[in-house]
């Protein structure tokens, strides 16, 4: 039992370029989430989802689409990465009923 | 969601116990307190949760004032790992959103 798994630990990007951080729990949990942490903030939520082909904007959506085609994989793409997208970003599950998140150990991204 | 209020940062010998307010003075009858962590540069971690009566784990111990508007948490024999920033989250466990919000949290330094 792996829990949420984020890949790639660490990234650096050019303006402009396009990526997708993924993002896997073997939980079987309905619910992920994608939050952003810039240095000394809290985390802020980008998107989220309740459950499979379901998807919803959170606080800071601009710049990121997701897509849940399996419960299983939550990935964040950034079409064209900008300098303001540098942060470290967590994904995020919990099982339905439950409101406790289990996070993944976080992709740092830079953008030049 | 109800705000919450946190000191910024607080100081704790190593081994004695550390005490970590939290006030969510507008928390409505239906809304959960939560506390996670985060140790440097991981993904937040669950400690706790509790709506009105005081609760414990192998962690914690949450303490939640009669009428709501405040709680403690309380790590019994703080040690070096314990450092890390703490947030106090208040959520409504019916939402079907997974949108806890993270403030800034109050950084704990354990100091031997």
């Amino acid at each position: 039992n792996a829990g949420v798994t984020q890949t790639p630990k660490f990234q650096v990007l050019k303006t402009g370029q396009s990526m997708t951080l993924q993002c896997a729990q073997d939980m079987n949990h309905e619910y992920m989430s994608w939050y952003r942490q810039d240095p000394g903030m809290g985390l802020r939520l980008i998107h989220y989802s309740v459950g499979a082909g379901i998807t919803d904007q959170g606080e800071v959506p601009n710049g990121y689409n997701v897509s849940r085609s399996t419960t299983e994989d939550f990935p964040l793409r950034l079409l064209s990465a900008a300098p303001s997208q540098t942060s470290v970003y967590f994904c995020a599950s919990r099982a339905s009923g439950a409101n406790v998140l289990t996070f993944g150990a976080g992709s740092r991204l830079t953008v030049l | 969601d109800a705000k919450t209020t946190q000191p910024p940062s607080m100081d704790c010998a190593e081994g004695r116990a550390a005490n970590l307010p939290c006030n969510h003075s507008t928390i409505s009858g239906n809304e959960y307190v939560y506390w996670y962590r985060q140790i440097h540069s991981q993904g937040p971690q669950y400690i706790i949760h509790g709506l009105k009566n005081n609760e414990t784990n192998e962690m914690a111990s949450l303490i939640i004032t009669e009428d709501r508007k405040s709680s403690t948490l309380i790590l019994p024999h703080a040690t070096l790992r314990d450092t890390a920033v703490y947030y106090c989250i208040v959520r409504d466990t019916n939402n079907a959103g997974n949108m806890l919000t993270f403030g800034g949290g109050t950084r704990l330094m354990v100091k031997p």
